[in-house]
């Protein structure tokens, strides 16, 4: 997976819990995104990082937040799971802005979360 | 946000047969990106086209940015067991935010 690591890959919690996902990328690409992978929706920007500590929202941000401390860690925390947050997290890195040049993305192997 | 509209949803086919799927949008497109995702795993970059009009190859696929950029379409001849996944578009248009929009995925089933 191009030196990318999710953990957990699956995860069980219950309603108003707290979750935190990890990626870990030993490419030193600048971006790092987390996406949500659900059924008819296919994937969907939560946020994403262009760098330490600088990030910032995606499409369907509410309910969760991230933090970038190092260049290789994305962390993204649902800071009070609900059931609607049970889905299929992928993180992705790139090398600069997929938004330019040949940019694209490459994916983890995903975080399957469930919220009962 | 905007979606790409990926046809169809799913397939069926036997092995042997060549498969045909699109992604269209009414918006312009300057990039589009090919995935396949298999069971358990993320998505995997396929073909990349960067300019409209452009048919690239890979392998027993093949990809071509539509004319009008408003679409795109992935062809893959003589499918084999190993084809079978989901299959993503991307795109990345042109006005407005920039960023990198998906399709919904197309499922593909193989019947040996």
């Amino acid at each position: 997976d191009a030196g990318i690591t999710q953990s957990p890959r699956h995860k069980v919690t219950e309603t108003g819990t707290p979750v935190t996902l990890r990626c870990h990328q030993t490419e030193n690409h600048r971006y790092m995104y987390w996406y949500r992978q659900d059924p008819g929706h296919g994937l969907r920007l939560i946020h994403y990082s262009y760098g330490v500590k600088d990030t910032d929202k995606g499409e369907v941000s509410d309910g969760y937040s991230v933090s970038r401390s190092k260049t290789e860690d994305f962390l993204l925390t649902l800071e009070s799971a609900t059931s609607s947050q049970t889905s299929v997290y992928f993180c992705a890195i790139s090398e600069d802005r997929v938004t330019s040049g040949a940019n694209v993305l490459t994916f983890g192997a995903g975080s399957r979360l469930t919220v009962l | 946000g905007q979606q790409l509209n990926q046809s169809p949803q799913s397939m069926f086919i036997q092995e042997g047969e060549d498969v045909s799927m699109n992604c269209t949008s009414s918006s312009i497109f300057n990039t589009w990106l090919w995935y396949k995702q298999d069971p358990g795993e993320g998505p995997v970059l396929l073909i990349a086209l960067y300019k409209a009009g452009e048919l690239t190859s890979n392998g027993r696929l093949t990809a071509q940015f539509g004319i009008t950029r408003k679409d795109s379409f992935l062809n893959i001849s003589a499918s084999i067991p190993s084809d079978v996944g989901i299959y993503f578009c991307a795109g990345r248009r042109v006005q407005g935010a920039q960023k990198l929009v998906f399709g919904q995925g197309t499922r593909l089933t193989i019947n040996p």
